[in-house]
């Protein structure tokens, strides 16, 4: 079964500091995809990165960048200069190709001005 | 990238109607479809995998009477609450895969009030 650990509720972060957002998952696939979602106010999901398990390289998108650890079955979101416009609902998902997502809990995050 | 929409993005209806979801992909075609519901401060749970030409695949637990789904084209799913109860109160979620089948996008979500 696969499943995802999103393990800190709510965080904080002051504008333009870094801010780390864990999640761990656990699967018997070898070949999988993850994903940091994010989910402001108006509850639209916006995908924010990607990571492919083949691939060791961490994937980053300007300010977003993970720290992907297979073997630990890690994949942490790391976002640089928070802005206020970042505050939301973060999830971590995984899925095997063209199936469908299993989402963590999330991860409530607060930009203080 | 690709776009997803939902119709109606709110709806509010009497305990006992049934109610009509629309899911399109814009600029793409989805073979297969998600729908999601996402209670008050919870996480996204799959309540069932909408495909092309045939049946439905729902999770264990959602009753296939009640929310029945329909993939009518490549580019149009509908989720149909029928008897809606004021506990199938939620926001329902579609998404779809794009082009490269591993990232889904999603469409902004319906709020279902059931009075």
């Amino acid at each position: 079964a696969q499943t995802v650990t999103q393990s800190q509720p709510e965080m904080s972060v002051q504008e333009a500091e870094t801010v780390t957002l864990s999640c761990t998952y656990d699967t018997s696939e070898s070949n999988y995809y993850l994903f940091w979602y994010k989910q402001p106010p108006s509850r639209q999901m916006i995908l924010v990165i990607r990571q492919e398990a083949y691939k060791q390289q961490n994937a980053t998108e300007n300010r977003f960048s993970v720290n992907f650890q297979k073997a630990a079955k890690s994949f942490s979101l790391k976002i640089s200069d928070s802005q206020l416009g970042d505050t939301a609902m973060y999830f971590c998902a995984f899925t095997v190709q063209a199936n469908n997502l299993f989402f963590g809990t999330g991860t409530r995050l607060t930009v203080i001005p | 990238g690709a776009v997803v929409s939902q119709h109606p993005s709110w709806v509010i209806c009497k305990s006992g109607t049934s109610v009509k979801i629309e899911c399109r992909s814009l600029d793409f075609q989805a073979t297969t479809m998600f729908w999601y519901r996402q209670f008050p401060k919870q996480s996204l749970m799959l309540m069932a995998t909408s495909n092309e030409g045939s049946k439905a695949t729902y999770e264990q637990g959602v009753e296939k009477d009640k929310f029945l789904i329909n993939h009518a084209s490549l580019t149009l799913s509908t989720l149909t609450v029928t008897s809606a109860h004021p506990e199938d109160s939620s926001f329902y979620i579609c998404s779809a895969p794009g082009l490269s089948s591993d990232t889904q996008y999603f469409g902004p979500g319906t709020r279902l009030t059931v009075l």
